[in-house]
């Protein structure tokens, strides 16, 4: 399978609190995308890693990859309450035709 | 700007009936998608379009069909609706393939 798989499904945790999400994949990538989403809306794109890349950093988010082990890590310092959302990866398989592959998410709960 | 827009916002259809979903972007870009989010399920791509005049299937292709005429319009149409085509769908584009997503709102399609 070329999706991004995350874990965990889902995370609650205090608001201040810092939140990281994973994501495994099982092919050779080109990039990888984070995206977000809430509830009842489209996904919003938030982070893009390339495979040279081993961390990114965009305001209170850090994403590192680590194409060795196939994974990527999401990072959300200081959380807040409006955090509260679906988070998924896509990697980009450097096979096919450059579509992403999107997995099931993490929920992420910030308890105010 | 609107970006991407999707129509209709919700549809209830009957089993057997014609339905066509439409997307349109005003951002010129090359590559176009569909996906449809199923609970538990993540999104699954159903078709894409790298350029106007082609197009290719995702994951789940069987029971739906699209069009990419013009750069800017990419109607995915269910010639005959079953109830396991209940979902959310949401349309995306992306300047290139592989690049950042851009998603619309979706269509929240009920299929009795």
């Amino acid at each position: 399978s070329q999706q991004g798989e995350e874990d965990p499904q889902a995370l609650s945790i205090q608001e201040g609190e810092n939140a990281t999400m994973n994501c495994s994949y099982k092919t050779s990538i080109n990039n990888l995308q984070w995206y977000r989403q809430n509830s009842g809306r489209g996904l919003v794109h938030l982070i893009l890693i390339r495979s040279n890349e081993r961390e990114k950093h965009s305001g209170r988010l850090r994403v590192t990859l680590d194409t060795s082990k196939k994974s990527s890590s999401l990072l959300i310092t200081a959380s807040r309450a409006a955090d509260t959302a679906s988070y998924f990866c896509a990697p980009d398989a450097r096979t096919g035709a450059n579509n992403l592959f999107f997995g099931t998410g993490t929920r992420l709960t910030v308890i105010p | 700007i609107a970006g991407i827009t999707q129509a209709p916002t919700s549809q209830i259809l009957a089993a057997g009936r014609r339905m066509t979903l439409r997307c349109t972007q005003d951002m010129r870009h090359n590559a176009m998608y569909w996906y449809r989010q199923d609970l538990g399920l993540g999104l699954r791509l159903i078709h894409y379009s790298n350029t106007a005049g082609t197009t290719g299937k995702g994951e789940v292709p069987d029971g739906y069909s699209v069009s990419r005429a013009n750069t800017d319009d990419f109607p995915l149409t269910l010639a005959s609706a079953v109830p396991s085509q209940t979902s959310v769908y949401f349309c995306a584009s992306s300047d290139r393939p592989g690049d950042i997503q851009y998603f619309g709102a979706g269509t929240r399609l009920s299929v009795l």
